[in-house]
């Protein structure tokens, strides 16, 4: 099946400071990628829809100045979280939509940890 | 009231068991029904997809009943493997016509020897 990777894994760091994350979708081309957040024992929660190109759309509730979505070609998001707190701190995972409207391939997730 | 609603767990039980999952979706419009699996700290995996008519996978089998918008799974001769939070997963129709999957909270199973 389709491969979507995801970088780092997990990350550790500073409150105020940004980290990014790459979702890449490594053997077809994703003209839409979507992120998630899950916070523990708790469902994926749909942060925004990316689609190459142009402007990302944002789920009601989520800071787009705060979360900020790249996608820049069509194999590569990037989710900036910008002045990162603690309360910020959870697994965020992309996934890419493949050919069929309904399928959606998973990245591993990234772990984030804000002290 | 949620869009997905699935039952909370865990649920525990003896290797060799079957096992059923419930899930309830509220979007009437709703055109496609999935169950995932995801194991701890992992991202979710697809199992299978579900039909109007039910379908089965080896121990696997999924049903969907329309009218009263409940799906179903059901594990068969449970191994220690199954053990992994199991997610409903519903195609919705947005506001601005678009789909989009809607997730359950899960329900986890852990399987005992």
């Amino acid at each position: 099946g389709a491969v979507v990777s995801q970088h780092p894994s997990r990350v550790i760091c500073k409150s105020g400071t940004s980290v990014k994350i790459e979702c890449r979708s490594l053997d077809f081309q994703a003209t839409t990628m979507f992120w998630y957040r899950q916070f523990p024992k708790q469902s994926l929660m749909l942060m925004a829809t990316s689609n190459e190109g142009s402007k990302a759309t944002y789920e009601q509730g989520v800071e787009k100045d705060k979360f900020l979505i790249n996608h820049a070609s069509l194999t590569l998001s990037t989710l900036t979280v910008t002045s990162a707190h603690p309360e910020d701190s959870s697994f965020y995972i992309c996934s890419a939509r493949g050919l069929l409207p309904e399928t959606q391939y998973f990245g591993p997730g990234t772990r984030l940890l804000v002290l | 009231r949620k869009e997905v609603e699935q039952d909370p767990g865990p649920f525990n039980v003896p290797e060799g068991a079957t096992v059923a999952f419930n899930c309830t979706y509220s979007n009437s419009a709703s055109q496609s029904f999935f169950w995932y699996r995801q194991d701890c700290r992992k991202e979710p995996k697809l199992l299978m997809s579900v039909y109007s008519s039910g379908n089965e996978d080896g121990r696997f089998t999924a049903q969907l009943n329309r009218a009263s918008q409940y799906i179903s799974l059901l594990i068969r001769d449970s191994k220690l493997s199954d053990s992994a939070t199991y997610l409903c997963v519903v195609n919705a129709r947005r506001e601005d016509s678009n789909y989009q999957l809607i997730w359950g909270a899960g329900t986890k199973l852990i399987i005992k020897p």
